[in-house]
């Protein structure tokens, strides 16, 4: 069974761009959880969503959005971006919501902000 | 305010030692998870606990829900060891711990 992929792998940005990353999920997951990591602060939660809609939202401002589609796929977008946005963005799938369901990771997006 | 609080920050150890991390939290919760990050960035899942003890080949994990703490031990450390191991606990989203980074020196 094919693992979480995420696509781009790398990117780089300018100051004030936009970016949209994505997840693909293990098959058949329905639940997709959005991570931020970075030197200073470590991991952070981001969003997470299930059967297309937003479950859980961390403490991020509105530039960081994200979206998840019927085939479970999902997508978030940065706008406007800032130096501070450079950090690697993780996606982790997992079967549902509960309290059994283990969360599988991507290998990240690592995006820099220049 | 930290909600998850992990100790130590770093660990050198000698291959063959035995290893304890320890995290502690402050949020009620429904499950605690132990994840391993190697360098390079991917990050796996090791355990997740809601109550009691877990055991996979030499990694065990403990979780005391009155006291809101859990340990990590690694028995027999061993090289392929060496990676960052995170403490996460979910109420309703996750929190992070800050991470312990472990070398195990053969």
């Amino acid at each position: 069974k094919a693992g979480v992929t995420q696509t781009p792998r790398y990117l780089i940005k300018t100051r004030g761009q936009q970016v949209t990353l994505s997840c693909s999920p293990i098959s058949g997951h329905r639940s997709v959880s959005w991570y931020q990591q970075t030197p200073g602060q470590g991991l952070q939660f981001l969003f997470e969503y299930f059967s297309e809609t937003q479950r859980n939202k961390g403490n991020f401002p509105g530039r960081f959005s994200g979206r998840q589609f019927s085939n479970s796929r999902s997508e978030m977008n940065v706008s406007t971006l800032e130096l501070g946005d450079s950090a690697l963005y993780l996606c982790a799938s997992s079967f549902g919501l509960g309290l059994g369901d283990e969360q599988f990771f991507g290998p990240g997006t690592r995006l820099t902000v220049l | 305010k930290n909600e998850v609080e992990q100790s130590p920050q770093n660990l050198t150890a000698q291959e063959g030692e035995f290893i304890t991390i320890n995290c502690s939290y402050s949020v009620g919760i429904s499950a605690l998870h132990w994840l391993q990050q190697h360098p390079g960035g991917g990050i796996v899942s090791l355990f997740m606990l809601s109550s009691g003890k877990k055991k996979h080949g030499r990694l065990i994990a403990t979780i005391n829900i009155q006291e809101k703490h859990s340990s990590l031990h690694i028995t027999a450390s061993h090289p392929r060891d060496s990676a960052v191991y995170i403490c996460a606990v979910r109420p309703e989203k996750f929190y992070f711990g800050t991470g312990t980074s472990l070398t195990v020196i053969p």
